[in-house]
């Protein structure tokens, strides 16, 4: 069975861009998650999808958004790319609602110059 | 708020050295508690897992017993590898799931 899959796996971008990250699920996977990891902030959650629909929000800007799709799979938008944005994204997919396993993609490290 | 915190690292130690890797939870509700680990330049694998209190999750040699008691959740290894070195995150999550709560995250480093 395949694992979570993030592309791409690295990515650089200048300032006031916008980028787009993508996560393909475990097959059979309806959840995916969203976690920023920084060395000065460490793992923090961003939102959550189930079924295309939002059920969880972190305390980020309104910058980043994401969606899913019907296959589950899912992106995630930052626009106007900040320095700070710098980062690896993880994305975690699971089976369904609630203390679920989380299984983890590689991640995709995001440099903002 | 819903929080975890763990031991500040580095910790380093010779293999075949005894781990220990405190980490304690404040949750409201009945979180399920969580050890992952992070090797260079990978994502996050899980390494075990507890629901409810006094559960034991144990995978390759390493263990964990949710203390309720106490609101801990410490890893321990009777025996360490090189190859355990790497970081170690204590998370929770909550009833509404699939938002994990992660500590800060432990550099171990062994030495041969």
């Amino acid at each position: 069975k395949a694992g979570v899959t993030q592309t791409p796996r690295y990515l650089i971008k200048t300032r006031g861009q916008q980028v787009t990250l993508s996560c393909s699920p475990i097959s059979g996977h309806r959840s995916v998650s969203w976690y920023q990891q920084t060395p000065g902030q460490g793992l923090q959650f961003l939102f959550e999808y189930f079924s295309e629909t939002q059920r969880n929000k972190g305390n980020f800007p309104g910058r980043f958004s994401g969606r899913q799709f019907s296959n589950s799979r899912s992106e995630m938008n930052v626009s106007t790319l900040e320095l700070g944005d710098s980062a690896l994204y993880l994305c975690a997919s699971s089976w369904g609602q609630g203390k679920n396993i989380q299984y983890f993609g590689a991640g995709t490290r995001l440099s903002v110059l | 708020g819903n929080s975890v915190t763990q031991m500040e690292g580095p910790v380093t130690l010779s293999e075949e050295a005894f781990l220990t890797i405190n980490c304690t939870y404040t949750a409201t509700g009945y979180p399920s508690l969580f050890w992952y680990v992070q090797y260079p330049g990978e994502g996050l694998q899980l390494l075990l897992k507890a629901t409810k209190a006094d559960d034991k999750g144990s995978n390759k040699g390493f263990e964990a017993t949710y203390r309720k008691e106490t609101t801990s959740f410490h890893l321990e290894k009777g025996s360490v590898q090189v190859s355990d070195s790497a970081v170690y995150f204590c998370a929770l999550d909550l009833e509404y799931g699939n938002k994990l709560v992660f500590g800060a995250g432990t550099i171990l480093r062994v030495k041969s």
